[in-house]
């Protein structure tokens, strides 16, 4: 079983829709956890961190669950540009980090 | 402009060649990683460096090799004895381990290594 398992998408909504990415991991000791977003072919960049207590930037909202092992992630009122790659990402207790596989979205307009 | 360069975008290798990716960085960074990405798979990490002249194996370090002479570089090489050297190579870098707080790793552009 992997450390940190996505669902690989394809998620397809149309713009301004809604859309939830779940993701679980394993390891109770686990610190710190993170989204990333990954455009097509090109390097990973920090979207958010999620706060136990939950946390939210603009349109995006992240979640964790503790007890569950679960961290989510939503995006209200989708964009053409959140296309992406959506990279779930734990940080253990050094500087490593694991990275799920990525649940990919895809906004049509 | 500060960042992290990665040369070449794209490199060719015959089979049982070696190969060295560069990776710079001008951020005044203490620690530099290297992961593989290969399709359907998360990151995984190859090496990190937390300070000038120290290195650790991260997850896949066979077949690879680094060192971290200046500050501001890492290279890596992917040996002959890699058996699936094929992916996308992924260099980051960070202010540091700090136990506790999440110092953000910032990527390079990364570069596709293609065995023939």
């Amino acid at each position: 079983r992997k450390e940190v398992e996505q669902d690989p998408g394809p998620f397809n909504v149309p713009e301004g829709a809604t859309v939830a990415f779940n993701c679980t991991y394993s390891n109770s000791a686990s610190q710190s956890f993170f989204w990333y977003r990954q455009d097509c072919r090109k390097e990973p960049k920090l979207l958010m961190s999620v706060y136990s207590s939950g946390n939210e930037d603009g349109r995006f909202t992240a979640q964790l669950n503790r007890a569950s092992q679960y961290i989510s992630l939503l995006i209200r009122d989708s964009k053409l540009s959140d296309s992406a790659t959506y990279l779930c990402v734990v940080k253990r207790n050094t500087d490593k980090l694991i990275f799920g596989t990525g649940t990919r979205l895809q906004v049509f307009p | 402009d500060g960042g992290i360069t990665q040369s070449p975008k794209y490199l060719f290798r015959k089979e049982g060649q070696n190969v060295t990716l560069s990776c710079e960085q001008n951020l005044n960074h203490d620690a530099m990683y290297w992961y593989r990405q290969d399709p359907g798979q998360g990151l995984r990490l190859i090496y990190y460096s937390q300070i000038v002249n120290d290195f650790q194996k991260g997850d896949i370090a066979e077949g690879y090799s680094v060192s971290r002479e200046k500050k501001e570089s890492f290279p890596l090489t992917v040996t002959s004895a890699q058996k699936n050297p094929t992916a996308f190579y992924l260099c980051a870098s960070s202010t540091g381990t700090s136990g506790g707080s999440y110092n953000e790793q910032f990527f390079g552009p990364g570069t596709r290594l293609t065995v023939l």
